[in-house]
């Protein structure tokens, strides 16, 4: 199994470009989660899905969005980057909410 | 509003030593509290899982106990390793159907020199 993956690694966009986030997991997990961490703010949910088909917004949606594109894969695009969206971006999964969650390696993005 | 806060900030410590990490929350209604593990430059990795009724759960060198009443937890590692150098963080979770509530601590950055 190999658990959660995020592509790409690593990212670097000019401001106003677009991109997708892509992240897969093979757990049969329902639900799926896109933080952003940065320096000194720990870890922030921007979205979730609690299940699929659906998708609520976290703590730091703004200039985010997400499509659960099947039980599977969870996909978070930015459509007009920003420097502020520099960051490291991780994806995660588990059963339920109430449950462990299990993250991705990361992706770092630099927005210039 | 929920919290969650975690001393101290940093530590360094030397190989082969003990160490007690703190995390304090006003999460409610509580539902469980999680210890993860974050590697420099990879993802969280969980540790350990406590629901309200477990007042001390093991993971090898890792014990994290929970003090319910008091809204307190701690994570102990024993006979630290250079490969404990990490940052630890705790969430806690609440009580609340299928809504995501979860509250994320900013983490204990952990040195080990050897």
């Amino acid at each position: 199994n190999a658990g959660v993956t995020q592509t790409p690694k690593f990212q670097v966009l000019k401001t106003g470009q677009s991109m997708t986030l892509q992240c897969a997991q093979d757990m049969n997990h329902n639900s799926m989660y896109w933080y952003r961490q940065d320096p000194g703010m720990g870890l922030r949910l921007i979205y979730y899905s609690a299940s699929e088909g659906t998708t609520d917004k976290g703590e730091v949606p703004n200039g985010y969005n997400v499509s659960r594109l099947n039980k599977r894969e969870f996909s978070l695009r930015l459509e007009s980057a920003a420097p502020s969206q520099t960051s490291v971006y991780f994806c995660a999964s588990s059963g339920t909410y109430q449950e462990t969650q299990y993250f991705g390696p990361g992706t770092r993005l630099l927005v210039l | 509003k929920n919290q969650v806060e975690q001393s101290p900030q940093s530590l360094i410590i030397l190989e082969g030593k003990n160490c007690t990490l703190q995390c304090n929350y006003t999460v409610s209604p509580f539902s469980n509290l999680r210890w993860y593990k974050q590697d420099t430059g990879r993802g969280p990795v969980s540790l350990t899982i406590m629901t309200f009724s477990e007042n001390t759960k093991s993971n090898g060198r890792y014990t994290a106990t929970l003090d319910a009443d008091t809204k307190q937890s701690s994570l102990h590692i024993t006979a630290s390793q250079l490969s404990d150098s990490a940052s630890y963080i705790c969430v806690v979770s609440a009580e609340g159907g299928s809504n995501y509530k979860l509250t994320f601590g900013k983490g204990t950055l952990l040195t080990v020199n050897p």
